[in-house]
Parts: C-alpha cells; structure tokens; sequence
C-alpha cells in the first residue's frame, strides 16, 4: 500500500539556525508533495506544493529563501526551514498524491520542530 | 480565500453515543476529506469522497458539494475515538488542501 514516510520526527534547533526535513513515498510515484505548518493553536496551513516538471509553487506568507524545498524524484522531497525562530516551531506536514488511488492525498507522520 | 468552517469546535460525548460532526467550505470542493489528529499530531486519513456517502466502521461522510457542506457522522463512539478531527477541502487535484480547524471530540466512560 501507499505509504509516506518523513523524517526526523522531531527536532529541536537553536535560534538563527536551519534543519531539514525530508519526505518518502513509498510504493507509488507522487504527481505532486504539499507541505504544510501546523503552528501552536492553529490549522495546517500550506506552505508549497511542488510537481515534478513544474516550478515549485509557494503560497503567501511562505517563501522559497526561508523554505527551500527539493523534490528531484517522484518519490522523495526535502525542505529546509532556514534561520529558524520561534514563530517558526510546529508540526511540519508532508503530503503526496497518489495518481493510482484518484489522487489521493497521503501524509507523513510529520516533524515536530521546536526552535530554542 | 477559501475557508473551511467545522462545528462544533469541542464535543463531549458519553462512550456508546453518536455524534455528527459539520463541516462548511466556501467554494466548490471536488472532494471533502476527514482526518484524525493523533495526540502526537501525525494524521490519520479516514473518509474521502466527492458526493454522496461514505461509510468505513462506525464512521459516515456525508458531502453534499452543491451546498457546499460535508459531516462525519460517529456512531457507537468509544474512548479511543479521543482526539482531533480535521475536514478538508480539496479544490483541485492538482493543489494542497485547505483545513478547517478541527473538532475536538472527548469521550468519557
């Protein structure tokens, strides 16, 4: 079955510096990898999606200098948050489609990131 | 922008009763989907369908796109049904999804 792995699952880093994150489809060939933020209190918001072929597409407030992703395969993308502060801890989301199970929308487990 | 608006925001429930769950979108959906929150955050996919009805266990997803309104129906619910349930909208298959805020359901023996 379509599974989704992201890794670490938690980490903590020190003001001003940066950690990466990366995501895993496994047993299916993603069209596309949303990511998204879940900050303390609030909903998942997404922060870019990314399609193989196209130009990774960030949504407002969300940047390619503070959030550069990676997503050389079908299988496999990475972000990075850069210069990380307190407004940047929360749970960190990775999801892929599935285009054999209608698009499908699957997630990783998540990355807790808590910024000192 | 688009919205997604679940209600209610907490529910109590007594284990062994039902409860419904709302959720209203604010533009066309081609689907509705319902996730759980497991305490440590990661999500768990339980029910996604465009139109109609939808049923896996004790769980109904009702989604009537026109009026733009969805709901998860529990039934039975248990103690381990504790926990976070997130409607989201997905607009375009092509994009993310938009989430709503969750309902925080509470079961008690």
């Amino acid at each position: 079955g379509a599974l989704v792995y992201q890794y670490p699952r938690r980490t903590i880093c020190k003001s001003g510096t940066s950690m990466r994150m990366e995501c895993q489809a496994v047993g299916f060939q993603a069209t596309s990898v949303a990511w998204y933020r879940q900050s303390p209190q609030k909903t998942f918001e997404l922060i870019a999606l990314s399609t193989v072929n196209s130009a990774i597409k960030y949504e407002q407030n969300f940047t390619q200098e503070k959030f550069p992703i990676s997503h050389p395969n079908l299988s496999f993308s990475s972000m990075t948050v850069l210069n990380a502060y307190l407004e940047d801890r929360g749970l960190y989301l990775c999801g892929a489609r599935d285009p054999g199970v209608q698009n499908t929308l699957y997630f990783g487990a998540g990355t807790r990131l808590s910024v000192l | 922008g688009q919205q997604v608006q679940q209600s209610p925001a907490s529910l109590v429930l007594q284990e062994g009763e039902n409860a419904e769950l709302q959720c209203n979108f604010s533009s066309t959906a081609t689907r509705l989907q319902w996730f759980y929150q497991r305490p440590g955050g990661s999500l768990v996919s339980l029910l996604s369908n465009p139109s109609g009805t939808k049923h896996t266990g004790r769980l109904t997803s009702t989604t009537v796109t026109k009026e733009r309104r969805g709901s998860l129906h529990i039934s039975s619910s248990q103690i381990t049904d504790s926990g976070t349930y997130l409607c989201a909208m997905d607009d375009n298959y092509a994009q993310g999804l938009t989430f709503g805020l969750g309902t925080r359901v509470s079961v008690f023996p």
